[in-house]
């Protein structure tokens, strides 16, 4: 079974352009969730998606992030304009129950914003 | 302001050694407690839990102790690999929240 798959792994762009991440979870996980590493740093929340409704985006920075997860299957996060604090890894996860359970990350995606 | 601390930026140990991995946390509302392991260039996977009902959680090599009192938890892994050798990240979740808040990571390497 496939894992959780991320695309690009690797993006670099100039501020003030937009990029946008996906992320495919598991077949058959409702809950998805994207995490942002920004270098050496903890691992923080965004936001948390089931099916396609988005159940806490308290984590999301501002307003020049926008996530969203069609029908419920693959999920989008925009970055719009981007800045230089933006630059980090974006993990998605993918769960078929609510946390605590096992999140599955997937490979991350790495934003540099030059 | 960091909820779940790992102090200790990194560890090595020889192979067959016991690793201990400390986690301290500030916020009395976590219930929940997770290690992830991460291998360069992949995401975190799940390694072990512990619920704050109790005070250990064994999973062959590995251990996870909690102590509420001191909001302290530590890994233990017995006897280490080399491929034990990655970055630990200790996450900590709230009953009624999705959010799991993550330390910023230790990285051990199991030296042969």
């Amino acid at each position: 079974e496939a894992g959780v798959t991320q695309f690009p792994s690797h993006s670099v762009i100039e501020k003030g352009q937009t990029v946008t991440l996906r992320c495919d979870p598991i077949s058959g996980h409702d809950n998805l969730y994207w995490y942002r590493r920004v270098m050496g740093k903890e691992i923080k929340f965004l936001l948390h998606f089931v099916k396609e409704s988005k159940q806490d985006e308290s984590g999301m920075p501002n307003n020049r992030f926008l996530a969203e997860r069609t029908g419920g299957t693959y999920s989008t996060l925009k970055v719009q304009p981007a800045e230089l604090e933006d630059s980090g890894v974006y993990f998605c996860a993918s769960s078929p129950q609510p946390v605590p359970g096992e999140l599955f990350f997937g490979e991350g995606s790495r934003l540099t914003v030059l | 302001d960091q909820q779940v601390k790992q102090n200790s930026p990194s560890l090595s140990v020889q192979e067959g050694r016991i690793s201990i991995l400390n986690c301290d946390y500030t916020n009395s509302m976590f219930d929940y407690f997770l290690w992830y392991k991460k291998y360069p260039a992949e995401g975190p996977t799940f390694l072990i839990s512990i619920s704050s009902i109790k005070d250990k959680n064994e999973d062959g090599r590995f251990t996870v102790f909690l102590n509420k009192s001191a909001k302290h938890l530590s890994l233990h892994i017995v006897p280490s690999q080399p491929g034990d050798s990655a970055v630990y990240f200790c996450a900590a979740n709230r009953g009624g929240s999705e959010k799991l808040v993550f330390g910023k990571g230790m990285k051990l390497t199991v030296n042969p």
